[in-house]
């Protein structure tokens, strides 16, 4: 089954403490990409790949680093997590960058204490 | 950078009836894509949809490129159809939804 998945689902951590929300891919697709969604601000896009070793800023890029050694996996990595990090985080993959269909994952729902 | 609305931004609906939703863009895009976030916060891929007119089941699209928007029809609306209809341009550029409720 073609799917895009994230871990952890929920986390809530502290302050401080360093963590990896992993995503990862299994349909081959070059582009994958991470957005934060708040309330009243919607789905905003964080950084985005388009393909191996290729990474470029979204809109709000502070405080994340990405990597994309392997294809099918783009994990988003908070160094020193603070509480304005809590959101809602999405992965998302595409075959065509911007111009194709992006599929997403479930969802990711972190709380920074 | 490209400004998308989507209106209106709530509606309530009785089961059965239809509703039509609709996503503005201010500038000429390549992709376009509605998508459906349910109350568990996943989000479903509806269409895509950077021109033409597509239907699935009771829900179908358009977008008139030209005129830089695009329709979300929904029939015979159902309780499951809740939740919020986003529409996102190009690097996924989204709105800001429409969030719908369907009742019984």
């Amino acid at each position: 089954e073609a799917q895009v998945t994230q871990n952890p689902r929920y986390l809530i951590t502290v302050t401080g403490k360093k963590l990896t929300v992993t995503c990862s891919q299994n349909m081959n697709h070059e582009y994958m990409s991470w957005y934060r969604q708040d309330p009243g601000l919607g789905l905003r896009q964080i950084y985005y790949s388009m393909n191996v070793e290729v990474t470029d800023k979204g809109d709000v890029p502070e405080g994340y680093k990405v990597s994309r050694k392997e294809k099918r996996n783009f994990p988003l990595i908070l160094e020193s997590p603070s509480p304005n990090q809590t959101s809602l985080y999405f992965c998302a993959s595409g075959s065509l960058g911007f111009n194709g269909e992006l599929f997403f994952g479930e969802g990711s729902r972190l709380t920074v204490l | 950078g490209i400004q998308v609305e989507q209106s209106p931004p709530d509606l309530i609906l009785q089961e059965g009836a239809n509703s039509t939703l609709r996503c503005n863009f201010s500038d000429s895009v390549n992709n376009l894509q509605w998508f459906h976030q349910n109350p568990w916060g996943q989000l479903i891929n509806l269409f895509y949809i950077p021109s033409g007119t597509k239907q699935n089941g009771r829900l179908s699209a358009t977008t008139v490129a030209t005129e830089r928007y695009s329709l979300l029809y929904i029939s015979s609306s159902q309780t499951t159809d809740s939740g919020v209809y986003f529409c996102a341009v190009d690097k996924l550029i989204f709105g800001t939804g429409t969030r719908l409720q369907v009742f019984p």
